[in-house]
């Protein structure tokens, strides 16, 4: 079964402290892996698409990479704005369904 | 404003009524998407339209629930007899046409579905 996991399920940063996101993938065929933002009560907004191991891709304070197996979302210099719920997906070979993980809380105090 | 919009933002019925959700893509958005999503969880896969047709539906789907793409534009998502399992964030996303098999997708923000 397809399956998408994503550590730590919280993380409590201060401001300026760098630090990574971790998403695992178990799934048959890999076409795409995604990240996006979640704030309270809102869709999430996209941020990255990574299509194979070795991708990178960076916006802002946040970098993006992917292995055969997982996913890093590094957080560099974070400031309080970066709050929110980041989720990963993975889209499975040719389909549409698009599996999500249940997402890391990341709180940046000032 | 030309997001993804959602109608109606919350949604609170009794069990065992009847709820239609509607979603607007972005214009020119051929691809929509429905899911779930429950308290801390991430968005469950439920259908997608590719313009009127849809093509994928997930396993898991109930045959209370029904989604339509009329036209290839806006689309409804329908809970028959709901249940109080049913309560949850229904999400609406759409992606543009393109010659990329993988494309990311724009939300909506949700409406919120509380049975009691």
């Amino acid at each position: 079964e397809d399956q998408v996991t994503q550590s730590p399920e919280a993380l409590r940063l201060q401001e300026g402290e760098s630090s990574s996101l971790n998403c695992s993938y178990t799934v048959s065929g890999l076409r795409g892996l995604f990240w996006y933002r979640q704030d309270p009560g809102k869709g999430p907004e996209f941020l990255f698409t990574l299509y194979s191991a070795g991708e990178e891709k960076e916006k802002e304070r946040l970098k993006a990479t992917l292995t055969k197996k997982e996913s890093f979302l590094h957080i560099t210099a974070p400031k309080p704005e970066d709050s929110a719920t980041y989720l990963c997906a993975v889209q499975v070979n040719y389909g549409q369904n698009f599996v999500f993980g249940p997402g890391t809380r990341l709180s940046v105090l000032p | 404003d030309t997001g993804v919009s959602q109608d109606p933002r919350h949604k609170i019925t009794k069990r065992g009524q009847n709820v239609t959700f509607r979603c607007d893509p972005i214009s020119e958005h051929n691809r929509l998407y429905w899911y779930r999503q429950t308290l801390g969880q991430g968005p469950e896969f439920l259908t997608y339209f590719q313009n009127e047709a849809q093509l994928e539906k997930s396993r898991l789907l109930s045959d209370r629930f029904s989604a339509e793409r009329p036209k290839g534009s806006f689309s409804t998502l329908e809970i028959q007899r709901t249940e109080q399992g049913d309560s949850a964030m229904y999400l609406c996303a759409s992606s543009p046409p393109t010659l990329v098999d993988s494309y990311e997708q724009y939300f909506g923000p949700g409406t919120r579905l509380t049975v009691t």
